[in-house]
């Protein structure tokens, strides 16, 4: 059971967009940034969007991030076949026991 | 560029310590945070702990009790320990820089824990 809650697919067809969600509470989303990862079949995660909506150098502006209360979502638009893959979010913990935590993560699927 | 290499045994006997090293090149070790973190087959992104370049650490408070994590900075490299494995801690083992954002990731590495 992951501290943060995301949806565990979603699905779109080439040219769409989509968008994946991020669920916490005061004590990670709420009170702290939150990152995104991509991670395609059968490789390392790699760093999509950090503090809520920044992109790493490299990144296309497809790629978007926002935040309001204690939920983040990732936003990808023009989908293509390459961006089939898991999709992650991140944030640090600040309650008792205070610590890095991840979503679940959510397959998308470019139909 | 910066890139960072997991290496260790992929094979670990149940209740031994399983024991990682990441070797960060095409940078230097200091003034980061250095991670850990694994996925289990099929499975999620667990983190697991974080180094500062200075020695300072954080653990995850399930994992807590078994985890270590030490820094060479004079071979710019950072490990990894876990004792008393079980088939749980079986998983892709990465390495990482950043805390709060992980920045970079190694290409992870696969360790079993098996008789």
């Amino acid at each position: 059971q992951s501290v943060l809650t995301q949806p565990p697919s979603v699905s779109a067809a080439p040219g769409q967009k989509v968008t994946i969600s991020c669920s916490g509470s005061s004590s990670n989303i709420g009170n702290n940034y939150v990152s995104w990862y991509q991670q395609l079949p059968g490789t390392a995660p790699k760093l999509l969007i950090y503090e809520n909506n920044k992109r790493p150098s490299g990144i296309p502006d497809r790629f978007s991030g926002s935040k309001s209360g204690t939920s983040a979502t990732l936003g990808i638009t023009g989908l293509q076949t390459g961006d089939e893959a898991d999709y992650y979010c991140g944030t640090w913990d600040s309650s008792l026991s205070e610590n890095v935590v991840f979503g679940g993560g959510t397959k998308l699927t470019v139909l | 560029q910066v890139q960072l290499q997991e290496s260790g045994p992929g094979l670990v006997k149940p209740s031994e310590t399983l024991s990682l090293t990441c070797t960060v090149s095409g940078g230097s070790i200091s003034s980061y945070y250095w991670s850990w973190i694994r996925q289990p087959p099929g499975k999620g992104l667990e983190w697991i702990g974080y180094i500062y370049y200075s020695g300072s650490t954080n653990y995850n408070p399930s994992l807590k009790s078994r985890v270590t994590i030490s820094v060479d900075t004079s071979k710019n490299q950072f490990s990894l320990k876990l004792s008393s494995v079980t088939a749980a801690d079986t998983a892709v083992y990465y390495c990482a820089r950043g805390m709060m954002t992980i920045q970079l990731w190694g290409q992870g590495t696969l360790v079993t824990v098996s008789s």
